[in-house]
């Protein structure tokens, strides 16, 4: 059965504390990965896509990367307007949502 | 702001009642997704329609339907409702068929069942 988990569930860090928040899978036949960023009561909005083994994609203080396993979501040096909760999701033959990883950064 | 519009943005309703949400897609994009969060839930998709037609169904209850008009914009319609519905309902839409084009989300209705 397709699956998808993200750890950990939720995650505190003091402000430039580096970081990464996990996305493991199983499906069968990966079509792509994404990363989306929500804030309380709002839509998710959309991060990053990844294809293949080996991508990684960068956008401000954050950085994606893909195994044939799992994807990473690294902070860098994080700041309080990044906390909000990181939502993966893997499209196989269907689009399936991890359920998240709230992330409180510290000032 | 991603370009998609969702109305109302509150909603609050009696059981029993039926009420209908609204989305209209980015310019350009064919698709359009509804989707149910609830608090102790994570995003739990309902149904896909691409271009008037619907092209894949999720954890959508028979209680609720959807449609996709000529102009592209969408309606979910939920009846029968049970304190249990009460959700945020989120619209996205994208370009292609596919999920694996990145979705774009409106700001959600929030639904209060009483």
């Amino acid at each position: 059965e397709d699956q998808v988990t993200q750890s950990p569930e939720a995650l505190r860090l003091q402000e430039g504390e580096s970081s990464s928040l996990n996305c493991s899978y199983t499906v069968s036949g990966l079509r792509g990965l994404f990363w989306y960023r929500q804030d309380p009561g709002k839509g998710p909005e959309f991060l990053f896509t990844l294809y293949s083994a080996g991508e990684e994609k960068e956008k401000e203080r954050l950085k994606a990367t893909l195994t044939k396993k799992e994807s990473f979501l690294h902070i860098t040096a994080p700041k309080p307007e990044d906390s909000a909760t990181y939502l993966c999701a893997v499209q196989s033959y269907q689009l399936i949502w991890g359920a998240g990883t709230k992330l409180i950064i510290k000032p | 702001d991603s370009g998609v519009t969702q109305t109302p943005k509150h909603l609050i309703t009696a059981t029993g009642q039926r009420v209908t949400l609204r989305c209209s897609p980015r310019s350009g994009d064919l698709s359009v997704y509804w989707y149910q969060q609830s608090l102790d839930q994570g995003l739990q998709f309902l149904i896909q329609y691409y271009n008037g037609e619907e092209r894949a169904k999720g954890n959508i209850l028979e209680r609720f339907s959807a449609q996709q008009f000529p102009d592209l914009h969408s309606e979910l319609n939920l009846s029968s409702l049970e304190l249990g519905d009460s959700a945020l309902y989120f619209c996205a839409s994208s370009v292609g068929d596919s999920p694996t084009y990145e979705q774009y989300f409106g700001p959600g209705t929030r639904l209060t069942v009483t």
